[in-house]
């Protein structure tokens, strides 16, 4: 159970384009949803917490016109790359969480690598 | 502000020696700790967790970790590697209060000689 998924498992677009990426729960409901970035050989680093129904909110430096979230039901959270650029590309791994709280767990989703050419 | 170090970016280990990841955090509150493991084409899953109480922890496919506050370590441990085990490592720590925001580690890539 707990189980995660995201689409396109790869994307690659032009310079200037947008680009959609789906970040489902598939057996769980899930109030909050996170999205990460990670360059290569590097860590995972937040870029933004999205709750069902409500404005995402951004980790400082993240471009919240660049990257926009929407987060319109309790199984579904988009990240739209808008205008993107080549330094734009990177792996977007989004998160489910269970339950609420400091505790709850995250499940992960396969993640989707994004080529800005 | 809270952070977590991982000493080691590239370890390879013979199949079936043991195997320790080193983990450090920065953060002054006892943490929620995390490690989870990120395969090609999967994502990250949750190896085990601490929360409070004992500090060996228990988790999956035979890894433990053990939390010590005097040290702010978090180590992985597994007595015998398996091929498969080749894969990334993250640690990972909560910000307590509020949404599990998570701060990983750089991540450890753990290779496996037969």
């Amino acid at each position: 159970g707990a189980v995660v998924s995201q689409h396109p498992s790869w994307v690659i677009c032009k310079s200037g384009t947008s680009v959609k990426i789906e970040c489902r729960s598939l057996d769980f409901q899930a109030t909050t949803m996170f999205w990460y970035r990670q360059f290569p050989k590097q860590s995972l680093m937040l870029m933004a917490t999205s709750n069902e129904g409500s404005k995402a909110t951004y980790e400082q430096g993240v471009e919240k016109d660049k990257f926009l979230i929407n987060h319109a039901s309790l199984t579904l959270s988009t990240l739209t790359v808008t205008s993107a650029h080549p330094e734009d590309s990177s792996f977007y791994i989004c998160s489910a969480m269970l339950t609420s709280g400091a505790g709850g767990e995250q499940f992960f989703g396969p993640g989707t690598r994004l080529t800005v050419l | 502000a809270q952070s977590v170090t991982q000493p080691d970016i590239h370890i390879t280990v013979s199949e079936g020696a043991s195997l320790e990841l080193r983990c450090n955090y920065s953060y002054g509150a006892t943490p929620y700790l995390f490690w989870y493991v990120q395969s090609p084409g999967q994502g990250l899953q949750l190896l085990l967790k601490y929360f409070s109480g004992d500090t060996l922890v228990q988790g999956i496919k035979g890894f433990e970790a053990e939390f010590k506050r005097s040290q702010s370590s978090f180590n992985l441990r597994k007595p015998s590697v398996h091929w498969s085990d080749a894969a990334e490592y993250f640690c990972a720590v909560t910000v307590s209060g509020g949404y599990n925001k998570l701060i990983f580690g750089a991540g450890t890539r753990l290779a496996v000689h037969p």
